[in-house]
């Protein structure tokens, strides 16, 4: 069971280039979560999603847009990129979002803009 | 969601017992309290999470105290790879469920 799997692992994007980190899970699970980490700090939600063709934004969706259109997939796109989202950027889903209930974070893409 | 406060750091010998405390006075009664830890960077992983009463697991234990400001998780027998940042979470309820909210945690440290 692959569980949540991210790609790529790492990736070099220059100022005002876009790329899309993409993000998909076998465990059939409605909720899905990207989250951002800088150096030193805890996790911050970019944008969350309960379904398919449903998302909201966390706390710090700018410079992102995210689409569902399948359970299994929820890819993250940077239009522009900045050095300021030089990040680590993590993926999560889960199959509710009761207070009873665990996320499963994949592997984590590290991003850095230069 | 209630905040939680974690020692900035600690060691712990290896075979040893590591205690991680974490303080969240402002839970409230049907908020859960989470741990995560997260080894160099790699994706967070769940540990264990209970309400009010003590849980174990194949990975940890977990003591609340009775009035549920604290818990500490208790892994009985550390080993290097436990070595990692260990976040105590409070899991909100009602409209901001979705959300867990990470801080700094606590860097564990075990000693050979």
């Amino acid at each position: 069971n692959a569980g949540v799997t991210q790609t790529p692992k790492f990736r070099i994007l220059k100022i005002g280039q876009s790329m899309t980190l993409q993000c998909t899970q076998d465990m059939n699970h409605n909720y899905m979560y990207w989250y951002r980490q800088d150096p030193g700090m805890g996790l911050k939600l970019i944008y969350y999603s309960v379904g398919a063709g449903i998302t909201d934004k966390g706390e710090v969706p700018n410079g992102y847009n995210v689409s569902r259109s399948t359970t299994e997939d929820f890819p993250l796109r940077l239009e522009l990129a900045a050095p300021s989202q030089t990040s680590v950027y993590f993926c999560a889903s889960s199959y509710r979002v009761t207070p009873n209930t665990e996320a499963f974070f994949g592997q984590g893409t590290r991003l850095t803009v230069v | 969601d209630a905040k939680t406060t974690q020692p900035t750091s600690m060691d712990c010998a290896e075979g040893r017992a590591a205690n991680l405390p974490c303080n969240h006075s402002t839970i409230s009664g049907n908020e859960y309290v989470y741990w995560y830890r997260q080894i160099h960077s790699q994706g967070p992983q769940y540990i264990i999470h209970g309400l009010k009463n003590n849980e174990t697991n194949e990975m940890a234990s977990l003591i609340i105290t009775e009035d549920r400001k604290s818990s500490t998780l208790i892994l009985p027998h550390a080993t290097l790879r436990d070595t990692a940042v260990y976040y105590c979470i409070v899991r909100g309820s009602g409209g901001s469920n979705y959300k867990l909210t990470f801080g700094k945690g606590t860097l564990l440290t075990v000693n050979p």
